[in-house]
C-alpha cells in the first residue's frame, strides 16, 4: 500500500551511462516532484509536473529529462552521467499544487563511479 | 542569504529535556511551513505543518511561527532516543509565483540516554 514508490532504491553506474527512475503515486495527486538531496542533507527541487504538465523546472543540467506519461507518474532519465549527479533523488506529490506538504516516496541513491 | 536558513547543529540534548529547532526565511509572502523528520537513510516525513502566527501543537510537538521575525521553531518536549533525526524546514517560496517548497540545510538531533 506504498503511497508514493519510486524504483529502484539503489543504483550504481559508471560515469557516462544513461540511467532513469521511476515513480509512481497511489495517492491521487494532481502534482509530482523529483528532488535531489546532496550530501549535506540539502533538499533541493529539480522538476514538478501537475497534471501531467510541467510546472517547475529548476536550473538543472539537460542532461536530466523528466517525463510524466500520466498525474499518477513521474520518471526521471539521466544522460552522460557525471560523477557530481551522485545523491539521492526523492520523488514526491502533493494534492493540489506547489506549496502543499509534499509525500516522499523512499529515494533512490544514485552512485557514479 | 540562503533563502531558508537552519543550524546545521547536532543539537544534542538528554533524554526527557526539550528540544528547540529553529528556522528563518526570506520571503516575506511565505505563507505555508512546514517540519519534516529524517532518519538516516529514510525519506522525509512530515510531523507538523503551520499557517498561522502563533502556537500549533500536536502531541510532544509544537510549531512556532512569527512572520513579522520570519521565523519558525520546532519544539520537542520529553524527547526521546528516538527523536535523533535531521529535522527538515521547508517554506513555499513566493517569488517567481511558483510556490514550490524550499527547504533548509536541516538540524541534526541527537537525544542521549
Amino acid at each position: 500500500d506504498t503511497a508514493v514508490s519510486q524504483t529502484p532504491k539503489y543504483l550504481v553506474t559508471q560515469m557516462g551511462n544513461d540511467k532513469s527512475i521511476k515513480c509512481e503515486q497511489n495517492l491521487g495527486h494532481d502534482t509530482m516532484y523529483w528532488y535531489k538531496q546532496d550530501s549535506k542533507k540539502f533538499l533541493k527541487i529539480m522538476f514538478s509536473y501537475n497534471n501531467k504538465e510541467l510546472i517547475i523546472n529548476e536550473t538543472v543540467p539537460n542532461r536530466f529529462s523528466p517525463k510524466s506519461p500520466d498525474k499518477a507518474h513521474l520518471n526521471l532519465h539521466i544522460n552522460s552521467l557525471e560523477l557530481g549527479d551522485s545523491a539521492v533523488y526523492f520523488c514526491a506529490s502533493s494534492y493540489r499544487g506547489p506549496g502543499e506538504k509534499l509525500f516522499f516516496g523512499s529515494g533512490t541513491q544514485l552512485s557514479v563511479l | 542569504q540562503k533563502e531558508v536558513e537552519q543550524n546545521s547543529g547536532p543539537l544534542s540534548v538528554p533524554e526527557g529535556a526539550i528540544a528547540s529547532l529553529n528556522c528563518t526565511y526570506s520571503d516575506r509572502g511565505s505563507q505555508s511551513f512546514f517540519w519534516y523528520r529524517q532518519y538516516s537513510g529514510k525519506s522525509p516525513e512530515l510531523i507538523m505543518s503551520i499557517y498561522s502566527n502563533g502556537d500549533k501543537e500536536d502531541g510532544r510537538f509544537t510549531a512556532q511561527l512569527n512572520k513579522a521575525s520570519q521565523y519558525v521553531s520546532l519544539l520537542i518536549r520529553d524527547s526521546q532516543p528516538s527523536d535523533s533525526a535531521t529535522y527538515l524546514c521547508a517554506v513555499n517560496g513566493v517569488s517567481g509565483n511558483t510556490g514550490k517548497l524550499i527547504f533548509g540545510q536541516g538540524t541534526t538531533l541527537q537525544v542521549k540516554p
